[in-house]
């Protein structure tokens, strides 16, 4: 079975400085990946989402990461902060067996310091 | 514009009763999803739907179902609401068949329960 890990449960940076929140994932063949975000009170959005192809993606509010495969992590960066990205960032694998679903890390609460 | 909304959005009930969450999408999405979310597990999958008449159980089902009767309804119910079903309910969906992993999932707003 697939499986996530946020190593990181609280980070905070400074507006304008860069961000990078951990994911390592668990899954025999290539997975799925995704990034979503969930700010207080509201429901997750999608940030990005990884399938194949560029290692590299891209995705909204200026955020992308990085597929390495072979260190099963697909990390989430941003080079420069606004104190609008405070939230909590989930990651998630999917797999294709079993019935496409998708399995979330704990998540990351990001803190952002003016 | 399309959506998808919960109902309520926050319910206290007691120990021992039926509770019933409420989830609609106007997208027309073949595949609804419930989850709970709690400090340190994250979002866990409780119930999930291919379409109508195609319930499936994620995760962490037991104590929880689900009825799909028509596309845009997925309601979920606790049969005997237990403390430890206190949590957030999200509901999502998505395009495509069976869940396809390249269509994405979209939230509803999330629905806080407690179980007292």
């Amino acid at each position: 079975a697939q499986s996530v890990t946020q190593p990181d449960i609280h980070i905070t940076v400074s507006e304008g400085a860069s961000l990078e929140l951990r994911c390592n994932y668990s899954y025999g063949a290539t997975p799925y990946l995704f990034w979503y975000v969930q700010s207080p009170g509201q429901g997750l959005q999608l940030l990005l989402k990884y399938f194949s192809g560029d290692t590299l993606v891209q995705g909204i509010k200026g955020f992308e990461a990085e597929f390495k495969r072979s260190q099963s992590s697909f990390n989430l960066r941003k080079p420069s902060v606004h104190w609008s990205d405070a939230a909590e960032y989930f990651c998630a694998v999917g797999a294709t067996g079993g019935g496409n679903k998708l399995t979330f890390g704990t998540g990351t609460q990001l803190k952002v310091e003016l | 514009d399309a959506e998808i909304t919960q109902s309520p959005r926050h319910k206290i009930t007691e120990t021992g009763r039926q509770v019933t969450l409420a989830c609609h999408q106007t997208w027309n999405h073949n595949n609804m999803f419930w989850y709970r979310q709690d400090l340190g597990h994250g979002l866990r999958l409780i119930h999930y739907s291919y379409g109508v008449q195609d319930t499936n159980k994620g995760e962490v089902s037991d104590g929880y179902s689900v009825s799909r009767s028509n596309t845009e309804d997925l309601p979920l119910t606790l049969e005997s609401a237990a403390s430890s079903q206190t949590s957030v309910y999200f509901c999502a969906s998505s395009d495509g068949a069976r869940g396809r992993l390249n269509n994405e999932q979209f939230f509803g707003p999330g629905t806080r329960l407690t179980v007292l």
